[in-house]
C-alpha cells in the first residue's frame, strides 16, 4: 500500500459525459501528479499540481482539467469523453515539486471506460 | 527531447534463470532513473532509483541495475527469477535539478515467468 488513493476504482460512462476522478496524496506529500496509461499511448504525465498550484503540464487535453485543493487532495476533470480517453489514471505523489532526490508514490489507479 | 526506449516488449524466461531488462535514455544530461513494476490490475511500484554515486543500485525483491553513461543505458537485473516476478517493468526517467519531478516512461517490458 503506497498511502495513496483512488476513486473510484473503476468508471463506467458514455461518450460526451463528464466525470471526475479523485486522488488523495501521502501524508505530507505536497505534489500530485496525474498520469495516463493506455494501450496506444503507454504512460504519459498528464499534469502536476504542488501546494495547490499547477506546477507542470504535459500531453493533457483541452478537455481535461484538474485542481489541487487546499486539504491537498486533487480533482482529475474529464469531459466531452470519447472511446479513446477509455484508460487507467493514475495518480502519483511526493513530497516536494522538484529538483531533488524525491520519489513519487503511486495509487492503484482508476480505469474508465467510454462505451 | 527528452524519451526512454525499452527494447523488448515480451520477455519469457524460466523460473530460477537470471533476467536482464534493457532500458535506454536519450536526454542533455545524466537524468534521474527509475525501474518501477506493475502487476496485474495494481499500481506502479518502486524497484529502484539512481541520482548519483554508485552506478549500481540495489532495489527491493532482489532487483539490481546498472548505469551506464556510455551508453545511456539502465538496465535491470536479477540473478535468479522468482514465479511472482511476472508483471510489467517500466524504465522512467526524471529531468534532473528541472522545475518538476514529472516522470517519462518507457513502453515497459512484460515478463513472462515459465515454471
Amino acid at each position: 500500500d503506497s498511502g495513496v488513493t483512488q476513486t473510484p476504482k473503476h468508471l463506467i460512462t458514455a461518450t460526451g459525459q463528464r466525470v471526475t476522478l479523485r486522488c488523495s496524496p501521502r501524508s505530507g506529500d505536497l505534489s500530485v501528479y496525474w498520469y495516463q496509461q493506455s494501450l496506444d499511448q503507454g504512460l504519459q504525465f498528464l499534469i502536476q499540481y504542488y501546494n495547490g498550484e499547477e506546477r507542470a503540464k504535459g500531453n493533457i487535453l483541452e478537455r481535461f482539467s484538474a485542481q489541487q485543493f487546499p486539504d491537498l487532495h486533487s480533482e482529475l476533470n474529464l469531459s466531452s469523453l470519447e472511446l479513446g480517453d477509455s484508460a487507467l489514471y493514475f495518480c502519483a505523489s511526493s513530497v516536494e515539486a522538484g529538483g531533488n532526490t524525491d520519489t513519487q508514490y503511486f495509487g492503484p489507479g482508476t480505469r474508465l471506460t467510454v462505451l | 527531447a527528452q524519451s526512454v526506449t525499452q527494447p523488448d516488449i515480451h520477455i519469457t524466461v524460466s523460473e530460477g534463470a537470471s533476467l536482464e531488462l534493457r532500458c535506454n535514455y536519450s536526454y542533455g544530461a545524466t537524468p534521474y532513473l527509475f525501474w518501477y513494476v506493475q502487476s496485474p490490475g495494481q499500481g506502479l511500484q518502486l524497484l529502484l532509483k539512481y541520482f548519483s554515486g554508485d552506478t549500481l543500485v540495489q532495489g527491493i525483491k532482489g532487483f539490481e541495475a546498472e548505469f551506464k553513461r556510455s551508453q545511456s543505458s539502465f538496465n535491470l537485473r536479477k540473478p535468479s527469477v522468482h514465479w511472482s516476478d511476472a508483471a510489467e517493468y517500466f524504465c522512467a526517467v526524471s529531468p534532473l535539478g528541472g522545475a518538476t519531478n514529472k516522470l517519462i516512461f518507457g513502453t515497459g517490458t512484460l515478463l513472462a515467468v515459465q515454471p
